[in-house]
């Protein structure tokens, strides 16, 4: 019974490179959500996304970064053209719903650093 | 106002003692409520999840909410040295139909 699985797990770009992340939610989950953490920090949410559609992407910013969680496969969170202040952990949760309590569920994170 | 307080800590506290960790949240109609644990590194961890005003036990953990004052609160009973963590309140707004807002965490360290 797996968990949120993220890949990869430590990520090195230099400026100006693509990041891609990648997140499987758990099994029985269709609700994918995106964290950021910057160190010392709180986690910010990104963007919520159901299996082929983006359905918050309020926290996500507004340039160079976008979300997909296609029908077949896991979702994927892109950022282009990494600057340094991208540096960050960014973390994947799932939930089985959307109502109710949205127990949320996170995966172990992807710690990307911009040299 | 931020949605979701919490004090940074540290909050230190013997081993065996009562950990009391507290949160406000600003949205009066807010419907769920959570703490997470985070270990340094480590990615954080569903630790409670309350709805209800009033008590909520889990073990040696109890969760408190009282949406009156809009105050949650995590009792940790008999802490241990593992407990030392940041701890992270999380607060599902009512405007929002699927995301949750999190607090910035309060460092908890248990000395032996």
């Amino acid at each position: 019974n797996a968990g949120v699985m993220q890949n990869p797990r430590h990520l090195v770009r230099r400026r100006g490179q693509e990041a891609r992340l990648r997140c499987s939610p758990m099994k029985g989950h269709s609700h994918v959500y995106w964290y950021r953490q910057l160190p010392e920090e709180g986690l910010k949410f990104m963007v919520y996304l159901q299996k082929e559609n983006i359905i918050d992407e309020s926290g996500m910013p507004k340039e160079r970064f976008s979300a997909e969680f296609p029908k077949e496969g896991p979702s994927i969170l892109r950022i282009q053209q990494v600057v340094r202040g991208d540096s960050a952990a960014y973390f994947c949760a799932s939930s089985p719903t959307s109502g109710g309590l949205n127990e949320q569920f996170f995966g172990p994170g992807t710690r990307l650093t911009v040299l | 106002q931020k949605e979701v307080e919490q004090n940074s800590g540290p909050l230190s506290v013997p081993e065996g003692a009562i950990a009391s960790l507290n949160c406000t949240y600003s949205d009066r109609v807010s419907q769920s409520f959570f703490w997470y644990r985070q270990y340094s590194g480590k990615s954080p961890e569903l630790i409670m999840s309350i709805y209800s005003n009033g008590d909520k036990e889990d073990g040696r953990f109890t969760a408190q909410l009282n949406k009156a004052s809009q105050y949650v609160s995590l009792l940790i009973r008999d802490s241990q040295p593992s407990d030392s963590a940041t701890y992270l309140c999380a607060v599902k707004p009512s405007s929002s139909a699927s995301k949750i807002i999190f607090g910035s965490g309060t460092r908890l360290s248990i000395r032996p």
